[in-house]
């Protein structure tokens, strides 16, 4: 079956612009996760989401940063007035549950480059 | 809080040599303990993962790593390095209290020499 579907698959935008990032988890996961990938700073967490509720969501670097997910599938992150420092890539992905033990299944991600 | 450390953000093998990347986790409950590869411009794919069934885990490609809880390690291996495992390998530790979430650690990039 289809894997997690990211789009756009790079975005290059103006400083000050905002930019909407979107993830199709694959059917059926409930569990969903945005993380970001940055050189020198690896992989960071972000914002999951069982269902549609975020119940963690500490990760998010500043209140420019939001993200929502509807009916339980397509989720998308918001980056308002983006920064340099906002340039990386973004990865998304699900899993069947939110046990500890359910392996994430990641997306090719997208790379955000701020100008 | 879950942690994780990779020694070595670069290895280098020639092709046919045991590969060792090694990873060490801290956590204050029992943790799962996984282990991706990212290969250029793609996402990361799950290799394995240590779910307290067994220690010593086989993953695909012939990748392998055993849990040592004495030394908070998970270090991964492979018996013989093929050109086509030069990627990037991340190490990452999730609990069962914390929804599922991966914490990962700094990444080791794997360079196989011909």
């Amino acid at each position: 079956g289809a894997g997690v579907s990211q789009s756009p698959s790079n975005k290059v935008t103006e400083k000050g612009k905002d930019v909407e990032l979107r993830c199709d988890p694959i059917s059926g996961h409930t569990a969903l996760y945005w993380y970001r990938q940055s050189l020198g700073q690896g992989l960071e967490f972000l914002i999951y989401f069982q269902g549609n509720s975020a119940p963690d969501k500490s990760g998010l670097p500043s209140d420019r940063f939001s993200a929502e997910r509807t009916g339980g599938s397509v989720s998308t992150l918001t980056i308002q007035r983006t920064q340099q420092e906002d340039s990386a890539v973004y990865l998304c992905a699900s899993s069947l549950e939110q046990g500890g033990n359910s392996p994430l299944h990641f997306g090719n991600g997208t790379r955000l480059t701020v100008t | 809080a879950q942690s994780v450390t990779q020694l070595g953000s670069h290895v280098s093998v020639s092709e046919g040599a045991l590969v060792l990347l090694r990873c060490n986790y801290s956590s204050s409950v029992p943790p799962y303990l996984f282990w991706y590869v990212q290969y250029p411009n793609q996402g990361l794919q799950l290799l394995l993962k240590y779910t307290s069934a067994a220690t010593l885990v086989k993953g695909i490609n012939g990748f392998e790593a055993e849990f040592k809880k004495s030394e908070t390690s998970f270090h991964l291996t492979k018996p013989s390095a093929h050109m086509s495992d030069a990627a990037e390998y991340f190490c990452a530790v999730s609990v069962d209290n914390q929804g599922g979430k991966l914490i990962f650690g700094q990444g080791t990039e794997l360079s196989v020499k011909p």
